[in-house]
C-alpha cells in the first residue's frame, strides 16, 4: 500500500535561515509526490509535485523539493525562511489504483520566528 | 474565476440531524474527492468519484453519503449515523492523469 510519513510534528526556524520539512514515502511502482500548504481554517494550496525527471523540483513561493529514490524521500526546502511561511505542510502520494486519490502524511507545523 | 467552492464555511448541526455540504467546481475535472481533517490526523478520504453517476467509498465512509449527478457537483451528506461528525471537511478535484488535486476552502462542521 502507498504511504507517506512526516517524521516531525513541528519544525522551528529563524527568519532568514534555510528550512527543511521532511517526508519519506513507500510506494509500489513509480512515485507521484506532492507538497501542499495549509493556513489556519483554509483549504490546501498546491506547492509542487514530482512526477518524473529532475530530482530537484521547484515550486511556488520559493519552495523546492529534492526527490531521492534511494532514500525514498521527498524533503521540502527553502533557502531563506519568512515569517509568512509559518503554516501546516502536507506531503502526499497519488494512488492511481484508487481513483487517483492523494494519501497524506500527518502534517508538519512550520513556525518561523523573527 | 476557476476553482472549487465549498459552502457553507461554518455549519452547526444538532445531534440526530442529517446535513449536506456543498462542493462545486468549474475546472472541468472528472475526479472529485471528500476528505475529513482532524487535528493531528492529517486528511482521511471519505468518498471519491471518477465520473458522473459513479462513486467509491474511501477509508472512512461509514455515516456519510454522496451523489454525483453532475460533473460540477459532489455534495456530501453527514448522516446521524456518523458518531463523531465534528471536523473540518475538504473537497478536492483533479484532472485525469498524474496531476495535482485542487482544494476548496473547507467547511467546518460542529455538532451542538
Amino acid at each position: 500500500a502507498q504511504s507517506v510519513a512526516q517524521p516531525e510534528d513541528q519544525v522551528n526556524v529563524a527568519e532568514g535561515n534555510p528550512l527543511t520539512v521532511k517526508c519519506t514515502y513507500s510506494v509500489s511502482g513509480n512515485p507521484y509526490l506532492f507538497w501542499y500548504v495549509q493556513y489556519p481554517n483554509r483549504g490546501l494550496q498546491f506547492l509542487l509535485k514530482y512526477i518524473t525527471g529532475d530530482n530537484l523540483v521547484k515550486g511556488s513561493y520559493g519552495f523546492e523539493a529534492e526527490f531521492n529514490k534511494s532514500q525514498t524521500s521527498f524533503h521540502l526546502k527553502k533557502p531563506s525562511a519568512l515569517v509568512s511561511d509559518s503554516a501546516l505542510y502536507f506531503c502526499a502520494v497519488r494512488d492511481d489504483g484508487q481513483g487517483g486519490k492523494l494519501i497524506f502524511g500527518q502534517g508538519t507545523e512550520l513556525s518561523v520566528k523573527p | 474565476d476557476g476553482g472549487i467552492t465549498q459552502s457553507p464555511k461554518y455549519l452547526f448541526r444538532k445531534e440526530g440531524q442529517n446535513v449536506t455540504l456543498s462542493c462545486e467546481q468549474n475546472l472541468n475535472h472528472d475526479a472529485m474527492y471528500w476528505y475529513r481533517q482532524d487535528p493531528g490526523q492529517g486528511l482521511r478520504l471519505i468518498y471519491y468519484s471518477q465520473i458522473v453517476n459513479d462513486f467509491q467509498k474511501g477509508d472512512i465512509a461509514e455515516g456519510y453519503s454522496v451523489s454525483r449527478e453532475k460533473k460540477e457537483s459532489f455534495p456530501l451528506t453527514v448522516t446521524s449515523a456518523q458518531k463523531n461528525p465534528t471536523a473540518f471537511y475538504l473537497c478536492a478535484s483533479s484532472a485525469t492523469g498524474r496531476t495535482e488535486a485542487f482544494f476548496g476552502q473547507g467547511t467546518r462542521l460542529t455538532v451542538v
